[in-house]
């Protein structure tokens, strides 16, 4: 069985500050490893992925995240916040290709707000 | 690419009617899933087709819903004789079969049982 758990489910920084949102997983198979981000009332949109590659990606928006299988983690980082970055984010883990459906397992999020 | 459509954005029932959502997937995308978020949480995983055979239901899926695939294009999510607790944002999502790059979300139906 696959898990995530993302720690802290609010974070809160300074415009022009570092976001670190914090990801781990469990994961019996080498994982792929999703960031999505939500706004109110809208659908997830994909930041990133990990998918075996690069261990640190980048994503879209300025953000990337490096994937670190001795910790088990996959944390979010931006270098300066910007007030448009407050939303709600979300780490998801999915099984390798053959794993019937691709199911996405998502953490509980992180609310990240952004102070002037 | 017109991405994942959702119809209606928003519906509020009353409980212990019926309700029915739509899915309109990206076109060339084979495979659809259906997920449940409650407020405050992630995303559930609820059901899955691969064209329109249902290959996965999860235990969340109970015998009130039932989803649908005709011709292996839209999708519909339906719920019989709702309950308060069925009040969420149901997502849809959409992936092909090559090398995931993650899926492509639909905006969600936001669901209220009144």
């Amino acid at each position: 069985a696959q898990s995530v758990t993302q720690l802290g489910s609010h974070v809160s920084v300074s415009e022009g500050a570092l976001v670190l949102l914090r990801c781990n997983y469990s994961s019996s198979v080498p994982p792929y490893l999703f960031w999505y981000v939500q706004y109110p009332n809208q659908g997830l949109q994909l930041l990133l992925k990990y998918t075996s590659a690069a261990t640190l990606v980048k994503g879209i928006n300025g953000f990337e995240a490096e994937f670190k299988k001795s910790e088990t983690s996959f944390h979010l980082t931006k270098p300066s916040a910007h007030m448009s970055d407050a939303a709600e984010y979300f780490c998801a883990v999915s099984g390798p290709i053959g794993n019937a459906g691709n199911m996405l397992t998502f953490g509980g999020g992180t609310r990240l707000m952004v102070k002037p | 690419d017109t991405g994942v459509s959702q119809d209606p954005r928003h519906k509020i029932t009353k409980r212990g009617q019926n309700v029915t959502f739509r899915c309109d997937p990206i076109s060339e995308h084979n495979r659809l899933y259906w997920y449940r978020q409650t407020l405050g949480q992630g995303p559930e995983f609820l059901t899955y087709f691969q064209n329109e055979a249902q290959l996965e239901k999860s235990r969340l899926l109970s015998d009130r819903f039932s989803a649908e695939r005709p011709k292996g294009s839209f999708s519909t999510l339906e719920i019989q004789r709702t309950e308060q607790g069925d009040s969420a944002m149901y997502l849809c999502a959409s992936s092909s079969n090559r090398v995931p790059r993650g899926y492509t979300f639909g905006s969600g139906t936001r669901l209220t049982v009144v």
